[in-house]
């Protein structure tokens, strides 16, 4: 079975720190991988996904994820954050299938504080 | 271009009432999934769709809960003799086809039950 690990409940950052939102998959062979950000009272929304090729993976408003096979991670970053980076951010992973459907199973999430 | 549509966005219900929530796809989207997020408890899978056509309901309780997605109109999740526990933020996301797992799901904004 898959599963995702978001090991903090809660992220704190200042304003123009960088920022990690950590995540760990276990997955039977390959993975795909996706982030996820929701803001209160809204629906999840899309920031970027690892299906192959280049580990540094970049996606919208300025997050990048890097995908580390040895150790599982496909964490969250981003050089500098801001204000209206906080919300709860979702790590998702869905096994690598040659064709047909394979169930998303997301993470439980991390909620991210930046503070001015 | 229109993203997923889901109504009502609030839904209020005494115990014992029944409770359809609405979704559209994104336009081009054929597969729909459905997801309960319960505080603390992250997002949780529930029933996917095709039109016409359940394609996995494992994560559906075995009672009261039932989902279509007809060829015409929007996929329901109805929810028969609520009780309190139902009360949640019940999410649908749609996809194209499945690509091996490439295929990004987008959702929509949720609809808050409440159980009174």
């Amino acid at each position: 079975a898959q599963s995702v690990a978001q090991p903090e409940d809660q992220v704190n950052v200042a304003e123009g720190n960088p920022l990690t939102v950590k995540c760990t998959y276990s997955v039977s062979g390959n993975p795909y991988l996706f982030w996820y950000v929701q803001y209160p009272n809204r629906g999840l929304q899309f920031l970027l996904k690892y299906i192959t090729g280049d580990n540094l993976v970049k996606g919208s408003y300025g997050f990048e994820a890097e995908f580390n096979k040895s150790q599982t991670s496909f964490h969250l970053k981003k050089p500098s954050a801001l204000v209206s980076d906080s919300a709860l951010y979702f790590c998702a992973v869905r096994a690598v299938n040659s064709g047909g459907y394979q169930k998303v199973t997301f993470g439980i999430g991390t909620k991210l504080q930046v503070i001015p | 271009n229109a993203g997923v549509m889901q109504n009502p966005r609030h839904l209020v219900r005494r115990r014992g009432q029944e409770a359809r929530l609405r979704c559209s796809p994104m336009k081009g989207h054929s597969h729909v999934y459905w997801y309960r997020q319960l505080p603390e408890e992250g997002l949780k899978f529930m029933v996917y769709l095709q039109k016409e056509n359940i394609i996995d309901e494992s994560g559906m309780p075995k009672e009261r809960f039932s989902a279509e997605f007809p060829k015409e109109g929007p996929s329901i999740l109805r929810i028969q003799q609520v009780v309190r526990g139902d009360s949640a933020a019940y999410f649908c996301a749609s996809s194209l086809p499945p690509t091996g797992g490439q295929e990004t799901q987008y959702f929509g904004p949720g609809t808050r039950l409440l159980v009174l």
